[in-house]
């Protein structure tokens, strides 16, 4: 069955870099079917995608975070990354990776998540 | 930027039926996916690809998109259901979320 873990510091300084890991197990992260994906969510509002990967090098971000946001990848560990430079309170949130799937229909694409981390709450302050 | 809007709170009776809307632009051309987020927990997984209910979601969850409306359905509603639903769609290379809507079941 495959599980995500999120890591990572649960405090970070205004204007510093956060860094998270989310652990997969159950599958391979270097599988070519799917993306791998964060979202985070800030303390009683709705969620926001960060962005997605493929192994075969694929990359989307959140045009509205992608100047401060990089995903990477170890698959030696069977993990992916995220760091957000230049954080601000605004950035408080609980942080979730999931699987990013998708499909393809016409001249078009279809993308969901599941399943989900259980996420962790990581503040700016 | 593409938008998805939800209605902030959706009330409903045990046993009765709950309908909770999503709207967007030409929406019924995408399509839409569904996650109900308990208290405290991760989204899970409802409606995929409009009309699918993934293994273990109970037979009351349906849902449909048509027009600039996709709808999330939950027929005779039972206290387990109240929490937060949100629907999701892909456009232009961004995973574009709704609002959420808060389904309390009274």
């Amino acid at each position: 069955q495959l599980q995500l873990q999120e890591s990572g510091p649960g405090l970070v300084k205004p204007s510093e870099t956060l860094s998270l890991t989310c652990t997969v197990s159950g599958d391979s992260i270097s599988s070519s079917s799917y993306y791998w994906g964060w979202i985070r969510q800030p303390p009683g509002k709705g969620l926001e995608w960060i962005g997605s990967f493929s192994y075969s090098g694929s990359t989307y971000y959140n045009p509205s975070l992608e100047s401060r946001v990089t995903i990477s990848v170890d698959t030696s560990k069977n993990q992916f990354s995220l760091k957000v430079n230049s954080v601000t309170a605004s950035d408080t949130a609980v942080y979730y990776c999931a699987r990013h799937l998708f499909g393809l229909y016409g001249s078009g694409s279809y993308h969901w998540f599941d399943p989900w981390g259980q996420g962790t709450l990581v503040t700016v302050s | 930027s593409y938008e998805l809007t939800q209605p902030p709170s959706v009330s409903v009776s045990p046993g009765q039926t709950a309908s909770i809307t999503c709207s967007g632009n030409k929406l019924g051309d995408k399509y839409a996916f569904w996650y109900q987020q308990k208290p405290g927990q991760s989204p899970v997984l409802v409606i995929y690809q409009d009309t699918k209910r993934p293994s273990g979601i109970p037979e009351r969850f349906s849902g449909s998109n048509s027009g600039n409306t996709a709808t999330l359905t939950i027929s005779g509603t039972q206290a387990m259901d109240e929490a937060d639903y949100y629907c999701q769609a892909w456009d232009i290379s961004t995973v574009v979320f709704g609002g959420g809507t808060k389904l309390t079941v009274l």
